[in-house]
């Protein structure tokens, strides 16, 4: 079954560790996404990716890279995690809808939820 | 630039009540539509979505008509169970924007038995 998986689902780390979130899907999506969801539930797209070698900044400035290696991957690293990095990251990818043009549907991960401590 | 604007929440219902969550948007063309749902500890799922002026989407006895007239998609359901408590989110998407995805900021919907 296709889908798009997400680890760790559940993170605690200390503050100036690095981290890295993974993100695999196994739908061949062109389009992967990273959000960030705050405790008010507001989602804030931080990273996109087009295609192998594309990634690109979102609508949150974010301190987290992300890179684009291969279509199936796109993992979020923190160099350096601090507490105000406590947050839920949702990966999600998607595709052009054949039947419908211009609708761009979206498959979520279950999340990674990160405290630092 | 494009933007949604939900009804804020928590809504609370009694099972089997009329489920009303009121979305609006603003867009420089002509955007898609979506609704979203994200049950508690998951990541979200498509709850329905419209694709032009007057299109309905509808799935699990849920319902939202693209009204291009007033910019609105406003997401209904007849008969609420347990069930579907969980936070549901507007959202948006135009070729012009590179087809990302614009979220209004959720409404938490909790049925009570």
């Amino acid at each position: 079954e296709a889908d798009i998986y997400q680890t760790p689902r559940y993170l605690v780390i200390g503050t100036g560790k690095k981290i890295t979130l993974e993100c695999s899907q196994t739908m061949g999506h062109d389009k992967m996404y990273w959000y960030q969801q705050d405790p008010g539930m507001e989602l804030h797209l931080i990273h996109y990716s087009y295609g192998v070698n594309s990634t690109e900044k979102g609508d949150l400035s974010s301190e987290s890279t992300v890179s684009r290696i291969r279509t199936e991957h796109f993992p979020l690293t923190l160099e350096s995690a601090r507490p105000s990095h406590t947050s839920q990251y949702l990966c999600a990818s998607s595709d052009r809808d054949t039947q419908d043009s211009g609708a761009n549907v979206l498959t979520f991960g279950a999340g990674s939820r990160l405290t630092v401590l | 630039g494009n933007s949604v604007t939900q009804m804020e929440g928590p809504v609370t219902l009694s099972e089997e009540a009329f489920l009303t969550i009121n979305c609006t948007y603003t867009a420089t063309g002509y955007p898609s539509l979506f609704w979203y749902v994200q049950y508690p500890g998951e990541g979200l799922q498509l709850l329905l979505k419209a694709t032009k002026a007057d299109d309905k989407g509808s799935n699990k006895g849920f319902e939202a008509t693209y009204r291009k007239e007033t910019t609105s998609f406003h997401l209904e359901k007849g008969s609420v169970q347990v069930s579907d408590s969980a936070v549901y989110f507007c959202a948006l998407s135009e070729e012009a924007a590179g087809n990302k995805l614009t979220f209004g900021g959720g409404t938490r919907v909790l049925v009570k038995p």
